[in-house]
C-alpha cells in the first residue's frame, strides 16, 4: 500500500484496549474540528467532529474532547480493533479550510 | 450515495510536463477542495471552490490551479511539474450553504502522481 507518512509518532494497543490519540492544534479561532482515518492506498475518511462550542462528542466506540485553553484535541477509541490500524489525523477548521496535523499511526494486534 | 471520485488514480508524468487532474463531488455538495499530501508535509491544503469561484487559497505556487464546473466537478492543473510534485493529490467536498461556517469533508482515493 502507499505510504501517507514517514517518521509519524506510533500508538501501539492490544486489541480490546482503549487507545487515546492526541493532537496539538493551532488557530485558537478555529471553529470546528474533525478527526480523520487513512488506511493505506485510501483518502481519509471522516471518523468524528465537534465544533467549538463544545468540549466533548461521543460516537459509536469513538469520544473527542476539546480543550481550547491549550488547544488540545484528543480522539479516544474504545475497544479498539485490528480493523482501527490506520494513520489518524486531526484537522482545524476556519472558514472551509481545513489545517492537518502530521498524523498518528495506530497499530493494533490481535 | 455515491462518494467523491478521482480520475485518474494513478499518473506518471517527466519533470516540465503538466498534468490536468478531476474531481467528481458527492452529488449536491457545491464546495469542493483539493489537498497534496506526501510524506514529509503531511496533508497540505491548495484551494477551494464553491460554486465556480476560488473561496480559498493555499501556499502553493502560481504552477497550482484549478477551477470548477457548474455541475460542481472540478479540475486541478499542475504546469511545468517538479520532482518535488510527486505526492498523493486529494479532493474533498462538502455540502455547504455559504461561507463562514465549516462542514465535515468528504475525501476521495486521491489521485497518485510520480513525476520522473
Amino acid at each position: 500500500g502507499e505510504s501517507v507518512g514517514l517518521h509519524l509518532p506510533t500508538l501501539s494497543v492490544q486489541e480490546g484496549d482503549n487507545s487515546i490519540i492526541n493532537c496539538a492544534y493551532s488557530n485558537s479561532a478555529s471553529d470546528y474540528f474533525i478527526w480523520y482515518k487513512q488506511e493505506s492506498g485510501k483518502g481519509p475518511q471522516f471518523i468524528i467532529d465537534i465544533r467549538s462550542n463544545m468540549d466533548k462528542r461521543q460516537g459509536q466506540r469513538v469520544t473527542v474532547l476539546l480543550n481550547k485553553t491549550v488547544k488540545h484535541l484528543s480522539l479516544q477509541i474504545a475497544a479498539t480493533q485490528p480493523g482501527d490500524s490506520a494513520v489518524y489525523f486531526c484537522a482545524e477548521s476556519l472558514y472551509s479550510t481545513l489545517t492537518f496535523g502530521k498524523g498518528t499511526m495506530l497499530l493494533v494486534s490481535p | 450515495k455515491a462518494g467523491v471520485t478521482q480520475t485518474p488514480r494513478y499518473l506518471i508524468k517527466t519533470r516540465g510536463q503538466q498534468v490536468t487532474l478531476s474531481c467528481s463531488p458527492i452529488s449536491g455538495h457545491r464546495s469542493v477542495s483539493w489537498y497534496q499530501q506526501t510524506p514529509g508535509q503531511g496533508l497540505q491544503f491548495l484551494f477551494e471552490y464553491f460554486s465556480e469561484t476560488q473561496r480559498n487559497k493555499g501556499n502553493f505556487p502560481g504552477r497550482f490551479s484549478g477551477r470548477q464546473f457548474s455541475n460542481s466537478r472540478s479540475e486541478m492543473n499542475v504546469s511545468t511539474l517538479e520532482l518535488g510534485d510527486s505526492a498523493l493529490y486529494l479532493c474533498a467536498s462538502s455540502y455547504q450553504l455559504s461561507q463562514g461556517s465549516s462542514y465535515e469533508q468528504y475525501f476521495g482515493p486521491g489521485t497518485r502522481l510520480t513525476v520522473t
